[in-house]
């Protein structure tokens, strides 16, 4: 085990709803990702936090924000969820911005 | 845009062979990458990586090749095992602090 771990492991929403996703990095680790994965398909990168700064994104719209607290766990926000928001979202954490990411176990989102 | 994309979306292979999962890149400047290995119900696992100053890097039951003339790496799985079975990514690193994964192949192993 990585040590990363998210929270809830699932969860269904509908169309329109907002939702928070949490993620408890790996003792050590400042620096927190976010990844969207749909089914069968890779990663795609969300967002870094470093130090409780955004510190790079991906593209994705600004109704997709985060949080990284002083702890440096970190919180994924998604406003006005659309149907094709459903994915498994995946945290991962690093000593550093260029270091390699630890992966948690991924909160698997569904919108109806 | 991606960057790094996985030739074969599946692979089937008996218990006790070898396995061979592919990856092509398009960025000549690349000059790192990393295998991720995911279960069903996990999130990502490292489980190599190659500098581009390399041609082959080898670790336990696993060896990458790069090939930086045609942009290409493999990922070699020796005597595949049950629990080998998963998706296996390439990835580049942080680079403009994004991660870019390929689509991934997905490994069958039978018994």
């Amino acid at each position: 085990e990585t040590g990363v771990t998210q929270s809830p492991t699932h969860l269904i929403k509908t169309r329109g709803q907002q939702v928070t996703l949490r993620c408890s990095s790996q003792s050590g680790h400042n620096t927190v990702s976010w990844y969207q994965q749909a089914l069968g398909q890779g990663p795609q990168f969300i967002f870094q936090y470093y130090r409780e700064e955004e510190n790079g994104r991906g593209n994705f719209p600004p109704r997709f924000s985060g949080l990284q607290f002083p702890n440096y766990s970190s919180e994924l926000n998604v406003n006005a969820l659309e149907l094709d928001d459903s994915a498994l979202y995946l945290c991962a954490s690093s000593p550093d911005s260029f270091s390699e990411q630890f992966f948690g176990p991924g909160t698997r989102l569904t919108v109806l | 845009g991606e960057s790094v994309g996985l030739h074969l979306p599946t692979l089937s292979v008996q218990e006790g062979d070898n396995s061979i999962i592919n990856c092509a890149y398009s960025n000549s400047a690349s000059d790192y990458f990393i295998w991720y290995k995911q279960e069903s119900g996990k999130g990502p696992q490292f489980i190599i990586d190659i500098r581009s100053n390399m041609d082959k890097r080898q670790g336990q039951r696993v060896t990458v090749l790069l090939n930086k003339t045609v942009k290409h790496l493999s990922l070699q799985i020796a005597a595949t095992q049950p629990g080998d079975s998963a998706v296996y990514f390439c990835a580049e690193p942080p680079s403009d602090y994004k991660l870019s994964f390929g689509a991934g192949t997905t490994v069958t192993v039978r018994a």
